[in-house]
């Protein structure tokens, strides 16, 4: 079993959409809990960072957290065709920079 | 101010030989860790460099070394290239001290072994 499972999609919503992006993960250590976007052919741009469980808003995008259920979400609301993209969850434990990604998930919004 | 710059941005070797990989961190920053990514996967860390020294090392063989020059830039050095080496190097930067600083990542390196 993956540390971090994540559905790898794709997905496919009209403009304007609200999109659910999700990961589990199995060791209750993570303490911190990232949400990336990766475009074609360039690195991973970071949307959200979070510590606890919870909300935090930024924008459109929404990150949850539910430690409890070893489960964090992504909301993107009033999605764009820009907002086309891979979506990668990442996680880590308190004390090492390194992070543990889902496997990513494809997001196409189409006009 | 200055992104996580690679070089170069795409490469093509032959299996057995060796490829080194270059890598600018954010500017201010003085960590950098490198990760590989699969084509249709999460990137996996390979290891982090500080002060010019490994600090932390993922589960890749020793044909993966690394250094850390005193500017904090840094090389990822692979030998003996398989064909499995075929991916996206990312190289991720961010600040030691502060324990909670996120990394940022370059567009990376595609290398393609053939």
């Amino acid at each position: 079993q993956k540390e971090v499972e994540q559905d790898p999609g794709p997905l496919s919503v009209p403009e304007g959409a609200i999109v659910s992006l999700n990961c589990t993960y199995s060791n209750s250590a993570f303490q911190y809990f990232m949400w990336y976007r990766q475009y074609s052919r360039k690195g991973p741009e970071l949307l959200m960072y979070t510590y606890s469980s919870g909300n935090k808003e930024d924008g459109r995008f929404t990150a949850q957290v539910d430690k409890s259920s070893k489960y964090i979400s992504l909301f993107i609301r009033d999605s764009q065709p820009s907002d086309s993209a891979t979506y990668l969850c990442a996680m880590r434990y308190y004390n090492t920079d390194k992070l543990i990604f889902g496997t990513g998930t494809r997001l196409q919004v189409f006009p | 101010d200055a992104g996580v710059t690679q070089s170069p941005t795409h490469l093509i070797k032959t299996r057995g030989q060796q490829v080194t990989l270059r890598c600018s961190p954010k500017s201010g920053h003085d960590t950098v860790s490198w990760y590989q990514q699969a084509l249709g996967q999460g990137p996996q860390f390979i290891f982090q460099y500080y002060e010019e020294e490994e600090r932390q090392r993922g589960n890749f063989p020793d044909r993966f070394s690394g250094h850390q020059f005193p500017n904090y830039s840094s090389e990822l050095n692979v030998n003996a290239l398989l064909l499995g080496d075929s991916a996206l190097y990312l190289c991720a930067s961010n600040f030691w001290d502060r324990g909670d600083s996120p990394l940022h990542f370059g567009n990376g390196t595609r290398l393609t072994v053939t």
